[in-house]
């Protein structure tokens, strides 16, 4: 059964930093990965997706995900975080065989921006 | 404006007293999901809808129940609420095509109390 880890449960960081948000997932098929973002009191908003071709992938509001199948992981990165940044980020994913909406979700990185 | 609407955002209430959360989507959609987030679990899958009629269990549909009669409606019924299901829920829908009918449109969610 596939399964997301997210060893980071939060991450500090000053403003105008490099962030990474790790990522690693175990599936035996190829699989679709997804960053989602939720800030305080909302709902989530997809950052970005990986369904095939480049492995590297940009998403919104500057962040992008490297997609490495033989480390089985999928990072989030950003050159340099703003305040607004700071929120939960979650990454899911699911297997290519299976049927729709079989996501899952890792259990959060909570990414701590500060002055 | 495209978006998903549930209500309450907030209720506490009490063991055993039924409550029901709607959600609504106003983008024609024909994918529909349920969701809880725990701390430390991320979001697990509870129901799933893949058109009117068709529903089928998540990863925890237990104590929980769902009913699609119309496209734009997916509720989530707690017969008889228990305190472990004291949680943050998400209501979720996606069209076809839309990044492989994952779900990209959440609500903001509904925090719910048992008492």
């Amino acid at each position: 059964a596939q399964s997301v880890t997210q060893l980071d449960s939060q991450v500090p960081v000053f403003e105008e930093a490099p962030v990474e948000l790790r990522c690693n997932y175990s599936s035996s098929v190829s699989v679709y990965l997804f960053w989602y973002v939720q800030y305080p009191n909302q709902g989530l908003q997809l950052l970005l997706k990986y369904l095939s071709g480049s492995t590297l992938v940009k998403g919104i509001n500057g962040f992008e995900a490297e997609f490495n199948k033989s480390q089985t992981s999928f990072h989030l990165r950003k050159p340099s975080v703003h305040i607004s940044d700071t929120a939960e980020y979650f990454c899911a994913v699911r297997e290519g065989n299976t049927g729709f909406q079989k996501l899952v979700f890792g259990t959060g990185t909570r990414l701590l921006v500060s002055p | 404006e495209a978006q998903v609407t549930q209500n309450p955002r907030y209720l506490i209430t009490v063991t055993g007293k039924k409550l029901t959360v709607t959600c609504s989507q106003n983008m024609n959609h024909e994918y529909m999901s349920w969701y809880r987030q725990d701390p430390g679990l991320g979001l697990r899958q509870i129901y799933y809808s893949m058109n009117v009629e068709v529903t089928d269990k998540g990863d925890v549909p237990e104590g929980y129940k769902v009913s699609r009669k119309e496209k734009r409606n997916f509720p989530l019924i707690l017969e008889s609420p228990s305190p472990n299901q004291t949680s943050l829920y998400f209501c979720a829908s996606s069209g076809r095509g839309d990044t492989r009918n994952q779900p990209q449109h959440f609500g903001d969610g509904t925090r719910l109390s048992i008492l």
